[in-house]
């Protein structure tokens, strides 16, 4: 089976604290995802990265950026955590751009 | 560009009842599709995928879905409904062609009575 480990379930940050969340997949997949998750709004794609230090800007990504440096591992990075970053932030990874294989989520809170 | 319709917000069934969430679709060609489901506080779980060829598939947990290319739809149905199938369904879209990128509907949330 896929795994997609993101590490932490629940974050509680506060305004302007720099946030790290971390995912790691064990499927040697070339692309991984980063998708914020919000009522009403569905799932809206942040960043996304096709290769190692590969990334490309998806739909949302004003206020973060991402870092791969190894193949299994893609993080993403508040540099200053805003009210407005608070949300659910799903991971994912694929082969071939189709099926995608999600994390669990992590509940980032910035207060 | 591509873009995925899921008209329904909220739908509540009552357990043993039959569903159908419903999903159109905005694209040129053929995509390809897919039906994820959500438990509450989960991530995404891949129910089922249409790629080509039979356009009735079947996917995990007693869900099929029927591609209908004269509707553009893909709408995931299930004959009897369990409590357990409460969660968020979303239909997603994949175009090819060198993308990358899934494109999803908002979600139909579903609810059961008992």
């Amino acid at each position: 089976d896929v795994k997609v480990t993101q590490s932490s379930r629940y974050l509680v940050k506060r305004t302007g604290e720099k946030v790290f969340l971390e995912c790691v997949q064990d499927m040697d997949h070339e692309n991984m995802f980063w998708y914020r998750q919000d009522p009403g709004l569905g799932l809206r794609l942040i960043y996304f990265s096709y290769d190692v230090k590969m990334k490309e800007k998806g739909d949302i990504p004003e206020g973060y950026s991402v870092s791969r440096e190894k193949k299994e591992r893609f993080s993403l990075i508040l540099e200053s955590a805003s009210t407005n970053q608070t949300s659910m932030y799903l991971c994912a990874s694929s082969v071939g751009g189709n099926i995608q294989y999600f994390g669990a989520g992590t509940r980032l809170s910035v207060l | 560009a591509q873009s995925v319709t899921q008209p329904d917000i909220h739908i509540t069934v009552s357990e043993g009842a039959s569903l159908e969430l419903r999903c159109n679709y905005s694209y040129g060609a053929t995509p390809y599709l897919f039906w994820y489901v959500q438990s509450p506080g989960q991530g995404l779980q891949l129910l089922l995928k249409y790629f080509s060829g039979d356009t009735l598939v079947q996917g995990i947990k007693g869900f099929e879905a029927e591609f209908k290319r004269s509707q553009s739809s893909f709408n995931l149905r299930k004959p009897s409904v369990h409590w357990s199938d409460a969660a968020e369904y979303f239909c997603a879209l994949y175009s090819g062609a060198g993308s990358y990128q899934l494109t999803f509907g908002k979600g139909t949330k579903l609810s059961v009575i008992p």
